[in-house]
């Protein structure tokens, strides 16, 4: 099955300054990556998402990188605010598998954005 | 857009006791529900799927005596935590899946579930 590997566990930065986040993933079928981001006791909230015929994907100050070759996918988030500060997960899954839309997530990666 | 209701958000039983968390589609068909489990500062894991009118599907160490799991309809999936423990006490989430939309993904609010 698949398996996704996320770093770092923690991030502290500063106001202002980028916050980049790393996984990969195992399964060279998956071609749909999710990230999400969730406050404490909340449900995740998807925040962008990039499937595997693009590169690279951009709202705003959040953007998504996929490297399928090396498997494995980063998000960047710019002039990081106060209110970035969350746990952050990213995901990865095949959705035309028969077992359907069965994400698997990294580990998470705890954003602390400091004043 | 589309939403899930999952209640009760909070739940406080005793051991011994069974807890039922209802997630429900409000203005979709969930052909497919996820559950999860999350503990504290970890990651969401998967319990188990479950296609409507269908038996679930567990992944490997989630015992399904256990955690049973109903989806008899396209809008209402029931997780109950029989015979709980406090080793139980979790987060539990729902997330739906809808035919119509292969990228969707649909999570409940949660359940913070305490066993005392």
């Amino acid at each position: 099955g698949e398996n996704v590997e996320q770093h770092p566990s923690t991030l502290s930065v500063q106001e202002g300054d980028s916050a980049v986040i790393k996984c990969t993933y195992s399964d060279s079928a998956s071609n749909y990556f999710p990230w999400y981001k969730q406050e404490l006791g909340k449900r995740p909230q998807l925040i962008i998402d990039i499937r595997s015929n693009v590169g690279e994907k951009k709202d705003q100050r959040i953007a998504v990188t996929l490297n399928k070759t090396a498997k494995h996918f980063s998000l960047h988030i710019t002039e990081t605010q106060p209110e970035d500060s969350a746990v952050y997960f990213c995901a990865a899954t095949d959705p035309f598998t028969g077992g359907g839309n069965k994400l698997t997530f990294g580990t998470g990666t705890q954003l602390k954005v400091e004043l | 857009g589309a939403v899930v209701s999952q209640h009760p958000s909070r739940v406080i039983c005793k051991s011994g006791t069974s807890v039922k968390i209802e997630c429900r589609s409000l203005d979709f068909q969930a052909t497919t529900m996820f559950w999860y489990r999350q503990f504290p500062k970890k990651s969401l894991m998967l319990m188990a799927t479950s296609n409507e009118g269908s038996k679930a599907t567990y992944e490997q160490g989630v015992e399904k005596d256990k955690f049973l799991i109903n989806h008899a309809s396209l809008t209402l999936s029931t997780l109950t935590v029989t015979s709980a423990h406090p080793e139980d006490s979790s987060f539990y989430i729902c997330s739906a899946g809808d035919r119509g939309r292969v990228y969707g993904y649909t999570f409940g609010s949660g359940t913070r579930l305490t066993v005392v």
